[in-house]
């Protein structure tokens, strides 16, 4: 199972909205709707943001949201401000088969 | 509030053992999977392991499948990963997880592993 494909950077200016594509395949993303994203600030733990393609732990801010088309789901993250910098990661449910969860490749976001 | 702490982890020599623990507080442990998630240094995130809540049902990433054993004692709410025959690649921040499918919350800090000569 490869890792789900993500852009390795992604910047943006304070107050902009910035997204991050998430690909996979017809095994992980395309079937199941059980995608999560995770921001993680350097030496930290990952941080749940998203759960099931679109929903939002209590907690995290609304201008977080993630949806899904197809094999690909994207986290959008609007109002960008400097503590969103961070490293942002999605994960897909994959089956009981060889791999039962599958990562991305992680992005980093930056603010300009 | 649900806290996850790892402990566990050296400096170990190629082909070498070592047990990972993680206490688990706040949590009804048994109520919930857990997973072992590895970070190599500067390198993205990587599933390892997933038990059921009671201990009945294992999964793991083929990387590391035949070599590393993942074990829950639920009267200790203690969650362990052995791992041996442990190879340079294998070197990772080691966190745990409570493992609900659709997400991984609440994550530990996580302990550093070693692999080297």
């Amino acid at each position: 199972q490869s890792a789900l494909t993500q852009p390795a950077s992604v910047s943006g200016s304070p107050g902009q909205s910035i997204t991050i594509p998430c690909t996979g395949t017809s095994s992980d993303v395309g079937t199941y709707s059980l995608v999560s994203w995770y921001q993680q600030h350097p030496g930290k733990a990952p941080k749940l943001m998203i759960y099931e393609v679109s929903k939002r732990p209590s907690g995290v801010s609304n201008r977080f949201s993630g949806s899904k088309s197809g094999n690909t789901a994207s986290l959008t993250i609007s109002g960008l401000q400097a503590e969103d910098e961070a490293d942002y990661y999605c994960c897909s449910y994959a089956g009981s088969g060889t791999s039962v969860y599958v990562f991305g490749t992680g992005t980093k976001v930056t603010v300009l | 509030e649900e806290e996850l702490l790892e402990s566990g982890g050296d400096l170990v020599q190629p082909g070498g053992s070592l047990r990972l623990s993680c206490a688990a507080s706040g949590v009804t442990f048994n109520k919930y999977a857990m997973s072992w998630v590895r970070q190599a240094p500067g390198k993205g995130l990587e599933w390892v392991s997933r038990i059921s809540g009671s201990g009945g049902s294992t999964y793991y990433a083929d990387s590391v499948k035949g070599r590393f054993t993942i074990s829950r004692d639920n009267s200790k709410d203690m969650l362990y990963l052995q791992m041996n025959s442990l190879r340079a690649e294998d070197t990772a921040v080691y966190h745990c997880a409570k493992d609900r499918l659709d997400h991984f919350d609440p994550w530990g800090r996580g302990t550093l592993v070693t692999v080297s000569s």
